[in-house]
C-alpha cells in the first residue's frame, strides 16, 4: 500500500515552454501533498504544500506564478513549470501524506525536467 | 527553525562491516526523526522513524537508528554492510512544537554510502 507515482518520469523541453507534472496517490487519500525539488548532489528542497480544495502554500522563494500547484482532489496534484529556463531544471519529488496520519510521508520516484 | 545536519557527505565502508550514518538536528520542541534512501534517478524510501518510546529504532533492510536526546543525534547504523546498501541516505525532521500544520519534513544534505566488495 502507500504508493505515489509521478507522470513524467523524465521530460526534456524547450525554453519557454510550460510542463506539467503529475502526482498521483494510487491507493489511499491525499489530504496533503508536497512538492520538493533537489539539485545534484544536494537535498530536497521543499518548495510548497498544498492541500486538496485550496490554494498551495508555497515556501520563500519560489515564485508561485512560475510553479503552479494544483491539488483538485484527493488523488492527484499538478506542478506545471511555467516559461521554464535552463535554470529549472532539476528532479522534482512530490510526497503525499494521507488524511489522518501523523507521520507518515510517501513519496513518488520523481520527474527529471531538462529544459534545453 | 528545524535544521538537520549530516557531517559527512560520503562514508566508505567494506562489506560486512558494520556502518554509521551520522545525524544531528535542531527543533525547538520534540523532533519526529526519519531516514530515508535514495538510489540514483528515483524517489525517496522510507527506513525508519522515531517517533517516541524506545530510543532504537529498527526498521527496513536491517538497518536502525539510535535516539539521542542529549546529543540531539540519530545515527544511522546497521551490523553488517551489503554492496547493495551503497546508495544516499538523507536525515529528515520534523518539530512537533513549531509544526504550523504543513507537516512537512527538514532534510539533510545526504550522506552517499558507498560499500565495497
Amino acid at each position: 500500500g502507500a504508493v505515489v507515482s509521478q507522470h513524467p518520469s523524465r521530460v526534456i523541453c524547450k525554453s519557454g515552454t510550460s510542463v506539467k507534472i503529475e502526482c498521483r496517490s494510487l491507493d489511499f487519500q491525499a489530504t496533503t501533498m508536497f512538492w520538493y525539488r533537489q539539485f545534484p548532489k544536494q537535498s530536497l528542497m521543499l518548495m510548497a504544500t498544498s492541500n486538496e480544495g485550496s490554494k498551495a502554500t508555497y515556501e520563500q522563494g519560489v515564485e508561485k506564478d512560475k510553479f503552479l500547484i494544483n491539488h483538485a482532489s484527493l488523488t492527484l496534484s499538478t506542478l506545471t513549470v511555467t516559461s521554464a529556463h535552463p535554470e529549472d531544471s532539476s528532479f522534482y519529488i512530490c510526497s503525499a501524506r494521507e488524511g489522518l496520519a501523523l507521520y507518515e510521508q510517501f513519496f513518488g520516484p520523481g520527474t527529471r525536467l531538462t529544459v534545453l | 527553525a528545524q535544521s538537520v545536519a549530516q557531517p559527512e557527505d560520503q562514508v566508505n565502508v567494506a562489506e560486512g562491516n558494520p556502518l554509521t550514518v551520522k545525524c544531528t538536528y535542531s527543533v525547538s520542541g520534540n523532533p519526529y526523526l526519519f531516514w530515508y534512501v535514495q538510489y540514483p534517478n528515483r524517489g525517496l524510501q522510507f527506513l525508519l522513524k522515531y517517533i517516541t518510546g524506545d530510543n532504537l529504532v529498527k526498521g527496513s533492510y536491517g538497518f536502525e537508528a539510535e535516539f539521542n536526546k542529549s546529543q540531539t543525534s540519530f545515527h544511522l547504523k546497521k551490523p553488517s554492510a551489503l554492496v547493495s546498501d551503497s546508495a544516499l541516505y538523507f536525515c529528515a525532521v520534523r518539530d512537533i512544537l513549531m509544526d504550523t500544520g504543513r507537516r512537512a519534513l527538514t532534510f539533510g544534505s545526504g550522506t552517499r554510502l558507498q560499500v565495497q566488495p
